[in-house]
């Protein structure tokens, strides 16, 4: 079954650009992905989803700084202009036939 | 707008049993897998049940098959999760979440892409 792999911290500060990386397994280069954000105290909330090959489509309140994108096994989350309510954990999440959904361990954002 | 609400969390005791809720609004609802997702306290997102749009398709995680049942009324748009011998380890918060499809060089794949905010099971004596 595909496991997912991110750094457990990143820190950026005001203003600046960040880049979340969540890796794929190996023989599990080619899956789609869905980032989700987790603030402080509340519910999870989807973000986008990174198909293969690098296409991204953000959800409806997605804001537009934030951007998705594909290197192989690699897909990254690249917040822009980062601002205070992005200090959050950053998940990302695949699914798989047979071992169904999986969540990486999450990346706990810092804003300094 | 589209929304999911949890209900029917609570206390139990180990070896209890606990049933949660989900009312869903705002889409059509036979449209879409749903799924349930839980968080233990300071811990990540672990994924513990699914069930598939018309209900018969269900899957579990290795942690709660045998012990969860998902299943879902597509007349009343709910889904609900019965949880039986429950255990300390299942002490989380438990949220409802929808699954959208896409298709991608021919292969079909599920994300996530709603979440409720969740309602709390603690099981302790």
């Amino acid at each position: 079954q595909p496991v997912l792999t991110q750094s457990p911290s990143a820190s950026a500060t005001l203003g600046s650009s960040v880049k979340v990386t969540c890796t794929l397994s190996r023989g599990h280069s080619d899956y789609v992905i869905a980032w989700h954000q987790q603030q402080p105290g509340k519910a999870p909330r989807y973000l986008m989803h990174i198909e293969r090959g690098g296409s991204s489509y953000m959800g409806r309140s997605t804001p537009g700084r934030y951007s998705g994108s594909s290197s192989g096994g690699d897909r990254h989350l690249t917040i822009y202009n980062v601002q205070s309510e992005d200090e959050a954990v950053y998940y990302c999440a695949t699914w798989d036939k047979n071992a169904h959904w999986v969540f990486g361990g999450g990346t706990k954002l810092t804003v300094l | 707008q589209v929304q999911l609400v949890e209900s029917g969390g609570g206390l139990a005791k180990p070896g209890g049993s606990l049933r949660l809720s989900c009312a869903a609004s705002g889409f059509t609802f036979s449209d879409n897998y749903m799924s349930w997702v839980r968080q233990a306290p300071g811990k990540g997102l672990e994924w513990v049940s699914y069930i598939s749009d018309s209900g018969s398709g269900t899957f579990y995680a290795d942690s709660v098959r045998g012990r969860f049942t998902i299943s879902r009324d597509n007349s009343k748009n709910s889904v609900s999760l019965q949880m039986d011998s429950l255990r300390a380890e299942d002490t989380a918060v438990y949220y409802c979440v929808r699954a959208q499809d896409g298709y991608n060089f021919g292969d079909y794949y599920y994300f996530m892409d709603v979440w409720g905010k969740g309602t709390t099971v603690t099981v302790s004596s």
